[in-house]
């Protein structure tokens, strides 16, 4: 059964930094491309970012490039999301997704949530 | 990187169809044939509808399809169902490694 976990997400300070993680199971981790895709609160999902598979190659949207990092240990079958110069924008539910080799996201998590707050 | 447009909700009764529309551009919906649709019960992990603009995955119930035309991709669900409540959203890849979400959609089965 392919499983995704998020986690790391907490309340943190304007400004600070925080990194997520994916512990992905039931498939071959190093052979697939990921994604990190945001929800804020009553909001639709938005596209954060992509990585290849042997993380070689990142994309990144607008809102966050500069800011975000994505990386992957593929020993570990972890996918990580580095985020720094948080702002209060970016508070969201924050889901990772395998992607199927087509330009589609079709397992993601359930998603760890991040709270941007003074 | 506009989102692409989704009503913010459709209802309808048990057994009836409803269509969700996404409306985005010749960059996005329009510009490839990788629209994709996710029903999403919060708290849980959304779930995969349809792919490639109208290919269902397997294990997948065939009351869910999905359509395009021009710049505008819907999804009809059939024979309505109360676990069918939940969001839907969809998404185009954008091109240049991107991808766009549209603002997501409500559906309440009456």
């Amino acid at each position: 059964e392919v499983q995704l976990v998020e986690s790391g997400g907490i309340l943190v300070q304007p400004g600070g930094s925080l990194r997520l993680s994916c512990v992905v199971s039931g498939f071959n981790f190093r052979s697939f491309w990921m994604h990190w895709v945001r929800q804020a609160p009553g909001k639709g999902l938005e596209w954060v970012s992509r990585m290849n598979s042997d993380g070689s190659d990142t994309n990144y949207a607008d809102s966050v490039k500069g800011r975000f990092a994505i990386s992957r240990d593929n020993s570990k079958n972890t996918l990580y999301l580095q985020m720094n110069s948080l702002r209060a924008d970016d508070t969201a539910v924050y889901y990772c997704a395998r992607e199927d080799g087509d330009y589609t996201q079709d397992y993601w998590g359930q998603g760890t949530p991040v709270t941007v707050s003074s | 990187q506009s989102a692409l447009t989704q009503p913010a909700s459709v209802s309808g009764s048990p057994g009836q169809s409803i269509t969700i529309s996404c409306t985005g551009s010749s960059s996005d919906v329009g510009g490839w044939h990788l629209v994709s649709w996710y029903q999403h019960h919060p708290g849980s992990a959304p779930k995969l509808l349809i792919y490639g603009d109208n290919k269902r995955p397997s294990g997948v119930s065939n009351r869910f399809s999905g359509s395009k035309s021009g710049n505008t991709a819907s999804l009809t669900i059939s024979g309505l169902q109360a676990e069918d409540e939940a969001d839907y959203h969809c998404c185009s890849y954008a091109g240049y490694d991107t991808w766009v979400f549209g603002g997501g959609t409500k559906l309440t089965v009456l």
